[in-house]
């Protein structure tokens, strides 16, 4: 069971440069999911997709975009990186956007260093 | 909004003392809330939750956690703590308005000495 699949797991960008962060899951899991991890700031949501075909935003989502393209992949774009997008960033799933007791599933980070 | 408190950056124990790594919680309407665990270079793995019932809900690893409507505090507990429990742990809510959002406390850190 690979759960949640993360890659890369580590990327140096340069200011102004492009990249996708991929996710997929292999549990049949409705709704997923994009956080960033900051030191002393816990975990903020930057977009979700409670079903496949839909995306919303989350707490920061400025800088970002998102696709869900099938049920199993959620990817997050950052077309122009900037040293303050610096961080950890996890991509999880759920089971049931409407069962609101069900957990998320992480995977296991991709860090990302702007310079 | 929802919100989740964890009012200590860092928590310290011995090997084979009890642990509690404390959360206080806001929130409009029955609150569902979550205990999660992060170890390093890993994403975070979860515990146990509250949905509602039992005022005790027992998790993974021999962990528990105790709610406590009055005082709105959903704290970790566990009986005798082990080296390998030093990690990072999340309180967290389930945003229960109609969204589908998760909000994480800040972390608190457990250092379990041997």
């Amino acid at each position: 069971n690979a759960g949640v699949t993360q890659t890369p797991k580590f990327q140096v960008l340069k200011t102004g440069q492009s990249m996708t962060l991929q996710c997929a899951q292999d549990m049949n899991h409705n709704s997923m999911y994009w956080y960033r991890q900051d030191p002393g700031m816990g975990l903020r949501l930057i977009y979700y997709s409670a079903s496949e075909g839909t995306t919303d935003k989350g707490e920061v989502p400025n800088g970002y975009n998102v696709s869900r393209l099938n049920k199993r992949e959620f990817s997050l774009r950052l077309e122009s990186a900037a040293p303050s997008q610096t961080s950890v960033y996890f991509c999880a799933s759920s089971i049931d956007p409407g069962s609101y007791n069900s957990p998320l599933h992480f995977g296991n980070g991709t860090r990302l260093t702007v310079t | 909004a929802q919100s989740v408190a964890q009012p200590e950056d860092q928590v310290n124990v011995a090997e084979g003392n009890p642990l509690t790594v404390k959360c206080t919680y806001s929130v409009s309407g029955n609150p569902y809330l979550f205990w999660y665990v992060q170890y390093p270079n890993r994403g975070l793995q979860f515990l146990l939750k509250y949905i509602t019932g039992d005022n005790l809900v027992k998790g993974s690893y021999g962990f528990e956690a105790e709610f406590n409507k009055s005082q709105t505090s959903f704290h970790l507990k566990k009986p005798s703590a082990l080296v390998s429990d030093s990690a990072l742990y999340f309180c967290a809510v389930r945003e229960n308005t109609g969204g589908f959002k998760t909000i994480f406390g800040a972390g608190t850190r457990l250092f379990v000495k041997a």
